[in-house]
Formats: C-alpha cells, sequence, structure tokens
C-alpha cells in the first residue's frame, strides 16, 4: 500500500519570498511518479509539477521547483517569488508506475501568500 | 480541450434519498476516475474506469454507490438512499491511456453534496 503524508497543515509566506512545503511517501514500488497538485478557493485541483521516480534531477516548472531525495521517500515544493495566486491548498500525489494511473493524495497543506 | 466537467455543482438532498452525479471526461481520455474529497482532506479515490470498464473498486465505496460509464464517454456516480457521512466533493477526473504522456489526471471542478 502507498501512503503520503504532509506533515504541515497550513503554512504563510510572504508575497515575493520563498517557501518550501513538506511531503514523505512509503512505497515498496520501484517505478512511481510524484506530484504536487494546487487546488485554489475555485476547487478545481491543477497540476503543479511532476517527478519520475527514475529521473535524478529535480524537476522544475518555472517559479516551482521539488527536491526529490529517493533514498528518504521524500519530495519537497519550493515555491520562489511567491505571488498571491498561489495561495491554495496543495496536495502530494503518488503514482504507480504501472496498471492504472490513480493518484494517492496526502493530506494537504494550505498555503496562504501575504501581501 | 473543455476540460472535465461535472454536474450539478451543489446538490442539497435529504436523508434517505438518492442522488445522481454526472461527469463529462476529456473527451480523447479513456480513464476516469471517481474521487471524494471531504472538507480538510486529500481526494479518496472512489472507482476507475477504462474505456466502459469499471476496473477498480476501492472498499470506500459501498454497495450503496454505483458508477457507470455505457458508452466510455460520460459516467455517472449515483448514492443510493444518503446517509449525512456521504456529504463531501465528489471529483471527476480523467487522463489519457498510459503511456500516452504518462498524463496525470485532469480533474473537474467537483459536486459538493449536502445530505440534511
Amino acid at each position: 500500500a502507498q501512503t503520503v503524508t504532509q506533515s504541515q497543515p497550513e503554512m504563510s509566506v510572504q508575497e515575493a519570498e520563498t517557501v518550501t512545503l513538506s511531503c514523505t511517501y512509503d512505497t515498496s514500488e520501484s517505478n512511481y511518479y510524484l506530484f504536487w497538485y494546487k487546488q485554489p478557493p475555485s476547487r478545481q485541483m491543477i497540476l503543479v509539477i511532476r517527478q519520475e521516480a527514475y529521473k535524478q534531477q529535480n524537476a522544475t516548472e518555472n517559479r516551482f521547483s521539488v527536491n526529490f531525495q529517493k533514498a528518504a521517500k521524500s519530495f519537497s515544493l519550493k515555491i520562489s517569488d511567491s505571488q498571491l495566486g498561489d495561495t491554495a491548498m496543495y496536495f502530494c500525489a503518488f503514482m504507480r508506475g504501472t496498471g492504472a494511473n490513480n493518484l494517492f493524495f496526502g493530506t494537504g497543506t494550505r498555503l496562504t501568500v501575504i501581501p | 480541450d473543455t476540460g472535465v466537467s461535472q454536474n450539478p455543482r451543489h446538490k442539497i438532498t435529504k436523508r434517505g434519498q438518492n442522488v445522481t452525479f454526472r461527469c463529462d471526461p476529456i473527451s480523447e481520455h479513456n480513464r476516469l476516475y471517481w474521487y471524494r474529497q471531504t472538507l480538510g482532506q486529500g481526494p479518496e479515490f472512489l472507482t476507475y474506469f477504462q474505456n466502459e470498464a469499471q476496473l477498480e473498486k476501492s472498499r470506500l465505496l459501498s454497495d450503496r454507490f454505483s458508477a457507470e460509464r455505457p458508452k466510455g464517454s460520460f459516467s455517472t456516480l449515483e448514492i443510493q438512499r444518503t446517509e449525512q457521512g456521504d456529504s463531501a466533493m465528489y471529483l471527476c477526473a480523467s487522463s489519457p491511456r498510459r503511456g500516452v504522456d504518462n498524463s496525470p489526471l485532469h480533474f473537474g471542478n467537483g459536486t459538493r453534496l449536502t445530505v440534511t
């Protein structure tokens, strides 16, 4: 079974500053994918960034980057130059490498960007 | 790409009534998922379709819940004899078959169910 743990229920950051959201996971799979999804107050989940477990290089998408530590089963999200529009719930999610591409989610971190 | 569409956006029902939700996935996506999300929690997997075949069901999907995808396009989720514990946001997501971009799921806006 896969579990995803987000230990920070809430975080805040000043506009233009950098914030890091933590995520750990547990799995016996060797091939898998990890994702960060954003859920703004409008409630639609939006993909932020994804990481293939077989890639050593950390994924980056503009202001968003991850620190993927496979041995430690850690997958943190760094948001640089935080903007007011980054205010949302952030969910870390795990997908097995084979079979149904179903997602297993953590409990989320509520991020507030303060003007 | 018009996105994943879910209807209705909100549903209020009395305990014991039946409700049905609809999900229209992105047209070229053959995989469709239903999730349930309660307040302050992450989405929990309910069931998954590949085309019209329901391939996986969570233990969360009690016998009061049934999902269909009759023609491999839209899907319906029905809850019979609703209970207050069924109050949640029901999310639908779709994706192309694995191997095509290994695309993650695209989510709809959800249907918020309130059982009174």
